[in-house]
């Protein structure tokens, strides 16, 4: 089993509808949930972070997390065709000692808005 | 306030070759983290840096070294290059060892021939 698991997709969506990114996780000792979106020829840029289970909101953006069913999504409002971009899942566990982390993105996720 | 640099952002090498890249974090930030990004295994993680100290490591073989200066610039070496290693490398700076506040450069595209 991969250690970040995201739907390569294409997920294409029209302008004004709700994207809904999904990510799951193998590491049950996560800690850190990460969103970054990437445009093409760019490079990635975080969009919010995660700790607790539930929701978290900013904007248009509102992450969720399940840590019981090892389950990190992202849904976007009111898509825009601005937004479309990859969208990387990261999640964050630290090893053992407490030091140090370990950092594992997923492959990322194509999202097209259509206008 | 100036974004993360990275030089040069574009290099070709051949195998068995060497390379350095260049990274100058925003003012002011004291951690530097570097990434490589494949169309097959996406970003991975290879190092950080912070106060001129490796504080963290991912799974790359030792061909793959960095260091980091006074002024928290850093530099990543690959040495014996294989046609494996072309790849994007990123890099990314924050105020403290904290994945959650970092800001990427970039990049460094690195073709191997």
């Amino acid at each position: 089993q991969k250690e970040v698991e995201q739907n390569s997709g294409p997920l294409s969506v029209p302008e004004g509808a709700i994207a809904s990114l999904n990510c799951t996780y193998s590491d049950r000792g996560s800690q850190s949930f990460f969103w970054y979106r990437q445009y093409s020829g760019k490079s990635p840029e975080l969009i919010m972070f995660i700790y607790s289970n539930g929701d978290k909101e900013d904007g248009r953006f509102t992450a969720q997390l399940n840590k019981a069913s090892q389950y990190v999504s992202l849904l976007i409002r009111d898509s825009q065709p601005s937004d479309s971009a990859t969208y990387l899942c990261a999640v964050k566990s630290v090893r053992s000692g407490g030091s140090n982390y370990k950092l594992t993105f997923g492959k990322g996720t194509l999202l097209t808005v259509n206008p | 306030k100036a974004g993360v640099t990275q030089t040069p952002r574009y290099l070709i090498k051949t195998r068995g070759q060497q390379v350095t890249l260049s990274c100058s974090p925003i003012s002011g930030h004291r951690s530097v983290s570097w990434y490589q990004q494949t169309p097959g295994q996406g970003l991975q993680f290879l190092f950080e840096y912070f106060s001129e100290t490796q504080r963290n490591k991912g799974n790359f073989p030792g061909r793959f070294s960095g260091r980091q200066f006074s002024n928290s610039r850093s530099e990543m070496n690959v040495s014996t290059l294989e046609l494996g290693d072309s790849a994007l490398y990123l890099c990314a700076s924050s105020l403290t060892v904290s994945v959650e506040t970092q800001y990427f450069g970039p990049g460094t595209r690195l073709l191997v021939l």
